[in-house]
């Protein structure tokens, strides 16, 4: 069946650590994008990417980098410049603007 | 003041209970979706649409793009039913691809 692979589910990084969160999709989309979602908050975007090799910053990117090399995939990196990392993120993908959106299960992250 | 409000932020219902949840939005949009999260976390799109009214099963969505007002309602509730619903927007113009999130609505339905 198609769709969102996201891991780990579960990922706890020591502070001053870079990480990676891994979200790869079946669905031949064209548009990947990562949220993150905060207690009591509406999810927010981080970085989305249209076609391959190309990505832009969403309203959060700061702290955050991504890349786009293949259409499957689009890890999210989270560095040591972000100041409050723990949070659920979760990725998505879209066939283009305005279709149907497809989404993962998320990741938690925690900060230890 | 967000640009996409929804309420109730939440709602108790008994198994069987007709219930509606609102968003309401202030920007153009050229699409609104329904999306629910249950506890695991993860999200399932219900509905997208412009116009109109959509059915699916006992979900049923409707939106007012003049009042910009949308509605989702589920007949004969159930507690599998129980999760958060989300309502998000598309704006319209050149940043179509980013979506508008409400904050959600956490729905509890007892048996």
């Amino acid at each position: 069946d198609g769709g969102i692979t996201q891991s780990p589910k579960y990922l706890f990084r020591k502070e001053g650590q870079n990480v990676t969160l891994s979200c790869e999709q079946n669905l031949n989309h064209d548009a990947m994008y990562w949220y993150r979602q905060d207690p009591g908050q509406g999810l927010r975007l981080i970085y989305y990417s249209q076609i391959v090799n190309d990505f832009q910053k969403g309203d959060i990117a700061e702290g955050y980098s991504v890349s786009r090399e293949k259409k499957e995939s689009f890890p999210l990196t989270v560095t040591s410049a972000q100041k409050n990392p723990t949070a659920f993120y979760l990725c998505a993908s879209s066939q283009w603007a305005n279709y149907g959106y497809t989404f993962g299960s998320g990741t938690r992250l925690t900060v230890v | 003041k967000n640009e996409v409000e929804q309420s109730p932020q939440n709602l108790t219902a008994q198994e069987g209970e007709f219930i509606t949840i609102n968003c309401s939005y202030s920007v153009g949009i050229s699409a609104l979706h329904w999306l629910q999260q249950h506890p695991g976390g993860g999200i399932v799109s219900l509905f997208m649409l412009s116009s109109g009214k959509k059915k699916h099963g006992r979900l049923i969505a409707t939106i007012n793009i003049q009042e910009k007002h949308s509605s989702l309602h589920i007949t004969a509730s159930h507690p599998r039913d129980s999760a958060v619903y989300i309502c998000a927007v598309s704006p319209s113009g050149g940043s179509n691809y980013k979506l508008t999130f409400g904050k959600g609505t956490l729905l509890t339905v007892n048996p």
